[in-house]
C-alpha cells in the first residue's frame, strides 16, 4: 500500500517567512511523528500525535514551530518567522502504536527547507 | 534519558565481505532498539527492531543485529556486502517507560562498500 507522504519535497523560503510542511500518514497508522535532520543535530525528534490524547511537543525547538493533525489523520508543521538555523529536512513518521511502545515508525521522504 | 551511540562515522568493506555497523546505547529501562537506512534524498526506510527474546534479530536484505545487554550494544551485521549496501544506517532507542514513543537515534554511519 501507499505509505507516508510528504509535500512539498522541497522548500525554500525567505528568512522571517511563515512555512508549512504537510504530512499524509499510512491509512490507518494511529501515532504520527514529526522529526528534523540537520547536519549540526542529527536526527531529532520533534512532536507526536497519538489518536485523540494531547499531543508530545516536548521536542519543539521553540515557540516559532507548532503542529496540529487534523481528523486523526494529515498532519501540518508550521514554522512561523524561519530563521536560517531552521534549514534541515523535516521528516514525518507514522505507526500502529497499540501501546507499549513496540510499533515500528514508517517514514516518508522528507521535506527539505532551506531558509535563505 | 536515552541515547545512542554509533561511534564510527564512516564504514567501508570490500564488496562480499562482512559488514559490522556498531552501535551502543543507555537506557534506564528496557530498550526497544531499531536499525534504519537512508539512501540518497530518501527518507528513513526501517530494517529491524529488538523488542524481547532472541538476542539476534534477522531483518530485511540480509541484516541481522544482536542485542548485548551486558555490553549495552545493538551492531547490525550482514555476512556479505553487496555495493547496493552503500547508505547511510541510522541504530536508534526507545525507552517507552522514561521517553514514550519517541525514538532517539544515533549521529549515523555512512556505509561504503567497494565493488
Amino acid at each position: 500500500g501507499a505509505g507516508v507522504s510528504q509535500s512539498p519535497s522541497n522548500k525554500v523560503t525567505e528568512k522571517g517567512k511563515d512555512v508549512e510542511l504537510r504530512c499524509d500518514p499510512i491509512s490507518g497508522h494511529t501515532a504520527l511523528y514529526w522529526y528534523r535532520q540537520s547536519l549540526g543535530q542529527g536526527l531529532e525528534f520533534l512532536i507526536y500525535f497519538q489518536g485523540n490524547s494531547a499531543p508530545d511537543k516536548s521536542g519543539l525547538p521553540s515557540d516559532r514551530f507548532s503542529a496540529e493533525r487534523t481528523g486523526g489523520s494529515v498532519s501540518t508543521l508550521t514554522i512561523q518567522r524561519t530563521q536560517q538555523e531552521d534549514s534541515a529536512v523535516y521528516l514525518c513518521a507514522s505507526s500502529l502504536a497499540f501501546g507499549g511502545g513496540t510499533d515500528t515508525q514508517y517514514f516518508g521522504p522528507g521535506t527539505r527547507l532551506t531558509v535563505l | 534519558a536515552q541515547s545512542v551511540a554509533q561511534p564510527e562515522d564512516q564504514v567501508n568493506v570490500a564488496e562480499g565481505n562482512p559488514l559490522t555497523v556498531k552501535c551502543t546505547y543507555s537506557v534506564s529501562g528496557n530498550p526497544y532498539l531499531f536499525w534504519y537506512v537512508q539512501y540518497p534524498n530518501r527518507g528513513l526506510q526501517f530494517l529491524l527492531k529488538y523488542i524481547t527474546g532472541d538476542n539476534l534479530v534477522k531483518g530485511s536484505y540480509g541484516f541481522e543485529a544482536e542485542f548485548n545487554k551486558s555490553q549495552t550494544s545493538f551492531h547490525l551485521k550482514k555476512p556479505s556486502a553487496l555495493v547496493s549496501d552503500s547508505a547511510l544506517y541510522f541504530c536508534a532507542v526507545r525507552d517507552f517507560v522514561a521517553a514514550g514513543n519517541k525514538l532517539t537515534f544515533g549521529g549515523g554511519t555512512r556505509v561504503l562498500v567497494k565493488p
